[in-house]
């Protein structure tokens, strides 16, 4: 089955810097892509996604980039704000199957 | 208000007591899925469900249930309780076949002694 890995598992920037967290996958089937957010003590929240027909997407402050050939995602935060800090976690979809990375503990210090 | 609940959201029970943990959503989605939350290891997905009396194994299913008699209704069922599956249980629904949004309910932290 698809195996998704995640790095890193902690990150910590200074507000208004840039945060990039990377994820790959293990099978090439896998079509879809998304990312979410989990605040402490709350559910995780869909903040971005991508198809594998499409190699970027942004959203605001928000942008992830899929390398299919390498089997890699990545997700990218541009100005981080202190209400960024979060857990996040990237998944890869393939035939009803979704797995989840381990995910990363973003800190942004004020 | 478009949402998925689940109850009860938190629980501590014993070894053995069977215990079912309900999940609900108003959107009408066709797939729900039941996930668990393990520090370190992300979500793992326990149960899925296409649609009304279709249901799958996902990643880590042994020593649960589920069943999908109504499209809004996904409950999880623990026949036998074991001290391993104590664990934060989300239950989520999407529109179709799982590669869309998920939306995900509150959580149920449960606690096997």
């Amino acid at each position: 089955g698809e195996n998704v890995e995640q790095h890193p598992s902690t990150l910590s920037v200074q507000e208004g810097d840039s945060a990039v967290i990377k994820c790959t996958y293990s099978d090439s089937a896998s079509n879809y892509f998304p990312w979410y957010k989990q605040e402490l003590g709350k559910r995780p929240q869909l903040i971005i996604d991508i198809r594998s027909n499409v190699g970027e997407k942004k959203d605001q402050r928000i942008a992830v980039t899929l390398n299919k050939t390498a089997k890699h995602f990545s997700l990218h935060i541009t100005e981080t704000q202190p209400e960024d800090s979060a857990v996040y976690f990237c998944a890869a979809y393939n035939n009803n199957d979704m797995r989840f990375g381990a995910g990363t503990r973003l800190t942004v210090k004020p | 208000e478009a949402q998925v609940t689940q109850n009860p959201r938190y629980l501590i029970t014993v070894t053995g007591k069977k215990l079912t943990v309900t999940c609900s959503q108003n959107m009408n989605h066709e797939y729900m899925s039941w996930y668990r939350q393990d520090p370190g290891l992300g979500l793992r997905q326990i149960y899925y469900s296409m649609n009304v009396e279709v249901t799958d194994k996902g990643d880590v299913p042994e020593g649960y249930k589920v069943s999908r008699k109504e499209k809004r209704n996904f409950p999880l069922i623990l026949e036998s309780p074991s001290p391993n599956q104590t664990s934060l249980y989300f239950c989520a629904s999407s529109f179709s076949q799982g590669a869309y949004e998920q939306y995900f309910g509150p959580g149920t932290r449960l606690t096997v002694t």
